[in-house]
C-alpha cells in the first residue's frame, strides 16, 4: 500500500499569513495513463470532507483562488496564500493512483 | 446540483449486520463511481470500498474484505453497503462520495458497534 505521511500534523497560523502542508508518498503517484492522482480534501469542524485540489494543482469549482497545489513524484504541497478564519479546520491528501486508496493522517489548522 | 444522501445507520451489536444506503442525485448515476468513506470519532479518513461506473468492478480495502459488499441500484440512483459481522472497530461516519477521487461528498451516516 502507499502511504502518505503529512506534515506538520498541527498548523496554528496569524490570519492574513501564508501556510504550507507538505504530503509525501511511500511511492512515485504517477499513474501508468501519465497522470498523478494526488487530491487534497478540507474537512471544517462538524462537515463532511470537501475537495479542493485534484490532480495536483487543479482547484474545484468554488474554491478560492488563495488554495494553490503543486508537487511531483512523491512530494506535495498545498498552499494557502492568506489564511481566513473560515480556512479552520483538517486538511487531507490522498493518492487515487493505486489500489487501496490511502489518505494522509491529516493536518489541523487553527488560527493563533 | 450533485447530492449524496446517506441513511442506514444505527447502534448495532458486535456480530450484526447493517445496509448502508447513499441517494444520488443531479448527475449521470450509472457512469459514475461510487465510493465508501468512513471516519471514526475523532480520527482521519479511510477509503472503504468503490463501485466502478460503466464497469462492475468492485475494490474493497482489505479491513472489511470478506464482510462488507458493495452494490448499486442504477434504476434508483442509489448505491448500497451491506455490512455483516460488525465489530467494534467499524464504528465510524461513513460518507459516500462520486467519481473516482472523491469530488462530492455526502453527510454522512453513523454507525455504531457496540453491546
Amino acid at each position: 500500500d502507499i502511504v502518505m505521511t503529512q506534515s506538520p500534523l498541527s498548523l496554528p497560523v496569524t490570519l492574513g499569513q501564508p501556510a504550507s502542508i507538505s504530503c509525501r508518498s511511500s511511492q512515485s503517484l504517477v499513474h501508468s495513463d501519465g497522470n498523478i492522482y494526488l487530491n487534497w480534501f478540507q474537512q471544517r469542524p462538524g462537515q463532511s470532507p470537501r475537495r479542493l485540489i485534484y490532480e495536483v494543482s487543479n482547484r474545484d469549482s468554488g474554491v478560492p483562488d488563495r488554495f494553490s497545489g503543486s508537487g511531483s513524484d512523491t512530494d506535495f504541497t498545498l498552499k494557502i496564500s492568506r489564511v481566513e478564519a473560515e480556512d479552520v479546520g483538517v486538511y487531507y491528501c490522498m493518492q487515487g493512483t493505486q489500489w487501496p486508496r490511502t489518505f494522509g493522517q491529516g493536518t489541523k489548522v487553527e488560527i493563533k | 446540483e450533485v447530492q449524496l444522501l446517506e441513511s442506514g445507520g444505527g447502534l448495532v451489536q458486535p456480530g450484526g449486520s447493517l445496509r448502508l444506503s447513499c441517494a444520488a442525485s443531479g448527475f449521470t448515476f450509472r457512469s459514475s463511481p461510487m465510493t465508501w468513506v468512513r471516519q471514526a470519532p475523532g480520527k482521519g479518513l479511510e477509503w472503504v470500498s468503490t463501485f466502478s461506473g460503466t464497469t462492475s468492478n468492485t475494490y474493497y480495502a482489505d479491513s472489511v474484505k470478506g464482510r462488507f459488499t458493495i452494490s448499486r441500484d442504477n434504476s434508483a440512483n442509489t448505491l448500497y453497503l451491506q455490512m455483516n459481522s460488525l465489530r467494534v472497530d467499524d464504528t465510524a461516519i461513513y460518507y459516500c462520495a462520486k467519481d473516482w477521487n472523491f469530488g462530492y461528498w455526502g453527510q454522512g451516516t453513523l454507525v455504531t458497534v457496540s453491546s
